[in-house]
């Protein structure tokens, strides 16, 4: 079936560490790839999107590449601040599923100063 | 920008209670969502509806209903509320017009104790 693996956190940084947060699918075709954030008390929110393999999804210094070969989504940011503490989800969706998205776990990240 | 409300961030109800959790959209979205969140499990998917009245079953649909009435708001019921529903509550909404992959927004989630 169609699964997404994220790494197990909790990943603890120092203020200004480069970040990678692991992400690998599992899917029978080409699904879309998300990476949500969920800061402390709110809802989850979009971080960014990847349609295609080899599509980069990019926002607030945040990277992600689509990577069809290896099935991998890996998040990766080159300077973590402590306002980036929070809990990210690795997601993908198929077509015609109404949306449909399959989440992984997520993993928590906190930062320190 | 889309907003996505629960009507309760934080409830307490007792076992056996008839228990109702609220979602609203304001942006004629067609697809609504409800997912239940819980430690190392990530969020499953409870029902979701594709328009007024309709539904499907998620992934864990067991000792839940959910009641679609009008386009904006998609209730979430628990028949008989029992301990092992205690989580975390988050509903979200999604356009499937144009390209299939529209995210879904979410509400900030209710946190649903029972006791």
């Amino acid at each position: 079936g169609n699964s997404v693996t994220q790494m197990e956190g909790p990943v603890t940084l120092s203020e200004e560490a480069f970040l990678t947060i692991n992400c690998t699918y599992t899917a029978t075709g080409y699904p879309s790839l998300f990476w949500y954030v969920q800061y402390p008390g709110e809802g989850l929110q979009l971080l960014l999107k990847a349609t295609k393999a080899d599509d980069k999804g990019s926002n607030k210094g945040f990277e992600a590449t689509y990577r069809k070969e290896t099935t991998s989504f890996h998040l990766e940011k080159g300077s973590v601040q402590v306002s980036d503490s929070a809990v990210y989800f690795c997601a993908l969706v198929f077509s015609g599923g109404y949306n449909k998205l399959i989440f992984g776990a997520g993993t928590r990240l906190a930062v320190h100063p | 920008d889309v907003k996505v409300t629960q009507s309760s961030r934080y409830l307490v109800k007792r076992t056996g209670e008839k228990v109702f959790l609220e979602c609203v959209q304001d942006m004629d979205h067609e697809n609504m969502f409800w997912y239940r969140q819980d430690p190392g499990l990530g969020l499953r998917l409870i029902y979701f509806s594709y328009d007024v009245k309709m539904k499907e079953k998620g992934d864990i649909p067991e000792g839940y209903s959910v009641s679609r009435e009008k386009k904006e708001r998609f209730s979430l019921i628990l028949e008989s509320a029992s301990t092992n529903q205690t989580s975390m509550y988050l509903c979200a909404s999604s356009d499937p017009r144009g390209v299939y992959n529209q995210p879904q927004h979410f509400g900030d989630g209710t946190r649903l104790s029972i006791l």
